[in-house]
């Protein structure tokens, strides 16, 4: 049972463009959600992260939506830099309760020049 | 501040013999976390201590993998007999206590059970 979900294994995007990395979760309990990139042989670094009180959460050229009525997040990239070549992780989790973070498959991105 | 340590970074072992991971958290965070990631996958928590008590062990298979972290501090992870399914990345992380969003990550340690 998965219950965070990125559908796309992969994204290429041009240097200077817009990157979006979308998530999908199932559990409606869910009401943290963080993003993590993970460059080879490392562990992930967290990235930015979203309660669900609010919709949008930035941070430079970082910006995190969600849509609570879909069950949908989305990660932007704006430029897209060729060291945010990366896989990126969605997680999930409840504030109260248990503490475990839920991951998504992850998305590898690669900016190229 | 140093970050998590994880050792070995690599290890390669046959079925049906025994390996232990080994992860020094960030100095003064509470919370431990082990994770499987298996190759295409998110990470999957296995245990989860605070100090040196479990949280939450429902998803470590308990016939075959242990984890223990006396002190609180430093944490050990073990797996007896290894199967060709626990080839996986190994990893680490630690948190504040009572600041549970945002994890802390080691290298992980890369096991291959050929």
């Amino acid at each position: 049972d998965q219950q965070v979900k990125q559908n796309s294994p992969s994204l290429s995007v041009q240097e200077g463009r817009i990157s979006i990395l979308n998530c999908d979760y199932t559990n409606s309990m869910f009401d943290y959600f963080l993003w993590y990139k993970k460059y080879p042989a490392e562990g992930p670094t967290f990235l930015i992260s979203i309660s669900s009180i609010k919709d949008k959460n930035e941070d430079g050229r970082f910006t995190v939506f969600l849509n609570k009525s879909a069950k949908h997040l989305s990660l932007h990239i704006v430029p897209s830099q060729p060291g945010d070549s990366a896989v990126y992780f969605c997680a999930a989790k409840r504030s109260r309760g248990p503490d475990k973070l839920i991951f998504g498959t992850g998305t590898r991105l690669q900016v190229f020049p | 501040e140093a970050g998590v340590a994880q050792s070995p970074r690599y290890k390669i072992i046959e079925k049906r013999q025994s390996v232990a991971f080994w992860c020094n958290p960030i100095s003064g965070h509470a919370t431990l976390y082990w994770y499987q990631q298996i190759l295409g996958q998110g990470p999957k928590l296995l245990i989860q201590f605070q100090n040196n008590g479990v949280v939450d062990d429902s998803q470590l298979p308990k016939d075959r993998f242990s984890a223990e972290r006396l002190k609180g501090v430093d944490s050990t992870l073990k797996i007896q007999p290894a199967k060709l399914e626990d080839s996986a990345v190994y990893l680490c992380a630690s948190s504040l206590s009572g600041s549970p969003f945002e994890q802390y990550f080691g290298p992980g340690t890369r096991l291959t059970v050929t």
